[in-house]
């Protein structure tokens, strides 16, 4: 069985540029989130996505955007970075639309913005 | 809106200490609650659940609606506890994502 994994791992960015980051969810799960974890703070509810519609969204503006592609596998999109924006993106995937409980997190993108 | 406190950074028992990580939740409606953890260069995992009432690795969490709390217990602490813990709620309507706590990292010392 195949974990979440996440790409890339690490990536530095300036203010005003645009980010991609990945996500294959683990194998035989249709629904995959996206939450931002701060540093010293839990994660962060961005999004979800089950069978490639967003269901669910947290308070994050617009320019955090994403999709989901046939094979279930992920990304999110962020424009017009900012400062704030620098943090682990973490990428977890279950089954099940709306009903999640247990998730299984990937390790994570760390993205830095100077 | 719903919230979730984790009021200490930081917990440092002895091994063989008994532990309790607390975590006070806000929410009106019927949530469900969880622990996660993350162990050193590990990924962020399930514990446990309240609607399951089980004991996983000897931890253990109740429910206490009316104190709105859903403390993690452990009756002695060992060395592999030593973590990063999250308490994290469901919301029974409306979005079921999870909402985190800021975490606390427990230190278990020989």
């Amino acid at each position: 069985e195949t974990g979440v994994t996440q790409s890339p791992t690490h990536l530095i960015k300036t203010r005003g540029q645009q980010v991609t980051l990945r996500c294959s969810s683990q194998s035989g799960h249709n629904t995959v989130s996206w939450y931002q974890q701060a540093l010293g703070q839990g994660p962060q509810f961005i999004f979800q996505y089950y069978r490639e519609e967003e269901n669910g969204r947290g308070n994050f503006p617009p320019r955090f955007s994403g999709l989901q592609f046939p094979n279930y596998s992920s990304e999110l999109n962020v424009n017009a970075l900012e400062l704030d924006d620098s943090a682990l993106y973490l990428c977890a995937s279950t089954m099940g639309g709306l009903d999640t409980g247990e998730l299984f997190f990937g390790e994570g993108s760390r993205l830095t913005v100077l | 809106a719903q919230r979730v406190t984790q009021p200490e950074k930081l917990l440092s028992v002895f091994k063989g200490a008994p532990v309790e990580l607390k975590c006070n939740y806000s929410y009106s409606g019927s949530p469900e609650l969880f622990w996660y953890v993350q162990y050193s260069r590990q990924r962020l995992q399930l514990l446990l659940r309240h609607i399951s009432r089980e004991s996983i690795k000897g931890f253990t969490a109740d429910l206490n609606k009316g104190e709105t709390s859903f403390h993690l217990k452990k009756p002695f602490a060992q060395e592999e506890d030593s973590a990063m813990y999250y308490c994290a709620l469901k919301m029974d309507t409306g979005r079921r994502a999870l909402t985190f706590g800021s975490g606390t990292r427990l230190q278990v010392q020989p």
